[in-house]
Order: C-alpha cells, then sequence, then structure tokens
C-alpha cells in the first residue's frame, strides 16, 4: 500500500536551515517525488521535485538517498514567511496507472 | 498568467440540494485535477482529466460528477452529499499527465463547502 509519512510539525527561528524528511518506504525505481507549500485557506504551492540524489533550486534543495525510502526538503535561512505547512507529493507507479499521494504534511512555525 | 480560479469561494449547501463548483485556468494546460482536503489532512485526488476526457477516478462516490466543457473549465457537480463530504475542494491543472515526471500543478484557492 502506497503511503507517505511526515514528522506532524517543527519549530525553527529566522535564519536558520530547516529539513523537513517525507518517508516513502513502498517507492519504485521511477517514482518521482514533490515538494508542496500550503499556506491556510489557499492551495499548495510548487516548490522543488526530483527522483534521485539531489535537487536545488533558487528556493530550496531536494535530498533523495540511494535506497530512495525517503527524501528531505532543505529550506536555507528561513523567514517569518515560511511558516506554512508542507507536503511532499509521491508519484508511485508511473504510466497510465499513477497514484499521487500527498504525505501527512508537516507545519513548520518559525519564530523570530 | 498562472492563476486557476475557482467559484464560488464558500458554499453551503443541504442534502438534498445540487449544487457545483467551477474550476478555470488560461494557462494552456490539458490536465486538471479535483482533490478534496479536510481541516489538517492532506488533499486527496479525487479525479483527473486530461485532454477533457475523464483519465482517473478514485474511487469517488457517484454523489460527485466531475465535468470538463472545455481546456480550461472543469466543474464539479455535487447532489445529495452528506455532511462528511464536508471540506476543502481544490482544482489544479498542469501543463499534462506525467511523461514520466509530473509537471508542476497549479492549485486554486479553493471552495469551502459545508453540508448541512
Amino acid at each position: 500500500l502506497a503511503k507517505t509519512t511526515q514528522p506532524i510539525s517543527m519549530d525553527s527561528y529566522e535564519g536558520q536551515e530547516v529539513n523537513i524528511t517525507c518517508s516513502h518506504n513502498n517507492i519504485a525505481t521511477n517514482d518521482y517525488i514533490t515538494w508542496y507549500q500550503q499556506f491556510p485557506s489557499q492551495g499548495p504551492r510548487f516548490i522543488i521535485q526530483g527522483y534521485k540524489t539531489k535537487v536545488t533550486n533558487e528556493v530550496a534543495s531536494l535530498f533523495i538517498p540511494a535506497d530512495r525510502k525517503s527524501s528531505t526538503l532543505s529550506l536555507p535561512r528561513v523567514s517569518l514567511s515560511d511558516t506554512a505547512v508542507y507536503y511532499c507529493l509521491v508519484l508511485f507507479g508511473g504510466g497510465a496507472t499513477n497514484k499521487l499521494i500527498f504525505g501527512t504534511g508537516t507545519l513548520l512555525a518559525v519564530q523570530p | 498568467d498562472t492563476e486557476v480560479t475557482q467559484t464560488p469561494k464558500h458554499l453551503v449547501m443541504g442534502m438534498t440540494n445540487k449544487k457545483s463548483l467551477k474550476c478555470e485556468q488560461h494557462m494552456g494546460h490539458r490536465a486538471m485535477y479535483w482533490y478534496k482536503q479536510k481541516a489538517k489532512k492532506p488533499p486527496e485526488l479525487m479525479f483527473v482529466y486530461s485532454y477533457e476526457k475523464l483519465s482517473i477516478n478514485e474511487s469517488v462516490p457517484s454523489r460527485f460528477s466531475p465535468e470538463c466543457p472545455n481546456s480550461s473549465l472543469l466543474n464539479l457537480h455535487l447532489h445529495a452529499l452528506q455532511p462528511e463530504d464536508s471540506a476543502l475542494y481544490l482544482c489544479a491543472s498542469s501543463q499534462g499527465l506525467p511523461d514520466p515526471a509530473p509537471y508542476e500543478q497549479y492549485f486554486g484557492p479553493g471552495t469551502r463547502l459545508t453540508v448541512t
């Protein structure tokens, strides 16, 4: 059964680096991992995507170890405006039988 | 324009009512999605349309009926809902279906539905 789990919440301070993990034990070789950010009363917003090793863009990095059973979203130097819920989204299966499964979500609270 | 719009923002309906949720995008995206999100829970995929044809139905009860009249519009028709169907209904669009990587999904702000 495809399933993704995340820590329920994390606390941080402005300027710190934050790492949020997502566990996806049943992931297959070609399944992709995507991360989204959601503010209250808004739809999720795309952050980053990858399926192996490391991906970096202007706002975050995504680390995926060789066994691919987990992934880590890294946010450098967070600010108050990064307080939000972060979801990993795993595309299980590929092709016509794709299963898009959101993780349980992590509420990140950034304090001054 | 990278916006997905949804109407109405809020909807209260009785269990015998018929109502519709609307979603619109003008990014030329060919895939559109409906998700249901309960409070403090992740979004759950309901339906996916690709090129205006239903591609995925995640075993959603027939009281939810999706419709994609053209490539820019997506509707969700509601009939005989139950109180447990109260949730935030999110619409999203993407360039296409995964090929093989999933395309970035652009989400609307959602419709907050309350069934009384």
